[in-house]
């Protein structure tokens, strides 16, 4: 069984538009993470969720929403997709916010 | 100064040798920390983690921790081609609820 999984694992779209991105984990943990890593490969966090508690909101573009539905599932939305949104973004998942984090297989996203 | 800075090389090592993988951090409260691994096009997996001062074995990797001054490294003893990968280290800080990830260490195993 997956730990964590992501769907779509490719997501391939025009400037402009909205999509998402859905993250569940089979853990059981209460906390679970977006993270953007970029061309060089730098992973940065965009949001953490503890409890379906928003806990970490960094600087990011108010284009990106993310939800949690409940502890397993935290789901990324992001409006008015721009070239520069193009990167694999990565959920995680731990059993705390400061504990081991378990991640997905990402999501590559390109924005022609 | 990076919250979490690493050598982004490529360390290349011959196979069989030890590779010697360095980590430093800013924050000195900083309480736990983390060595994941990175295949290129796959997702970080978690290779080790340590919280107090001093060595930490598992296997062939030995992570060390020294909070005086401020590093934490990684030593893969034996080291094999398959141990290719970009290394991340990734610190708790102080009074923040997640893990700062470094940019990472490449290295290349060299048959």
């Amino acid at each position: 069984d997956t730990a964590v999984s992501q769907t779509p694992k490719y997501l391939v779209t025009q400037m402009g538009n909205d999509k998402s991105i859905k993250c569940e984990q089979n853990l059981g943990h209460d906390t679970m993470y977006w993270y953007k890593q970029d061309s060089k490969k730098f992973l940065k966090i965009m949001f953490s969720y503890n409890n379906k508690e928003l806990i970490i909101n960094e600087t990011v573009p108010n284009r990106f929403s993310p939800k949690s539905p409940d502890k397993a599932h935290l789901n990324l939305h992001i409006n008015s997709l721009e070239l520069g949104d193009s990167a694999v973004y990565f959920c995680a998942s731990s059993q705390d916010p400061t504990g081991t984090q378990y991640f997905g297989p990402g999501t590559r996203l390109t924005v022609l | 100064q990076k919250e979490v800075e690493q050598n982004s090389g490529p360390l290349s090592v011959p196979e069989g040798a030890i590779a010697s993988l360095n980590c430093t951090y800013s924050d000195r409260g900083s309480q736990s920390f983390f060595w994941y691994r990175q295949y290129s096009g796959k997702s970080p997996e978690l290779i080790m983690f340590i919280y107090s001062n001093g060595d930490k074995e598992d296997g062939r990797f030995t992570a060390q921790l020294n909070k005086a001054s401020q590093y934490v490294s990684l030593l893969i003893r034996d080291s094999q081609p398959s141990d290719s990968a970009t290394y991340l280290c990734a610190v708790v800080r102080t009074g923040r609820r997640a893990l700062t990830f470094g940019s990472g260490t490449r290295l290349q195993v060299q048959p």
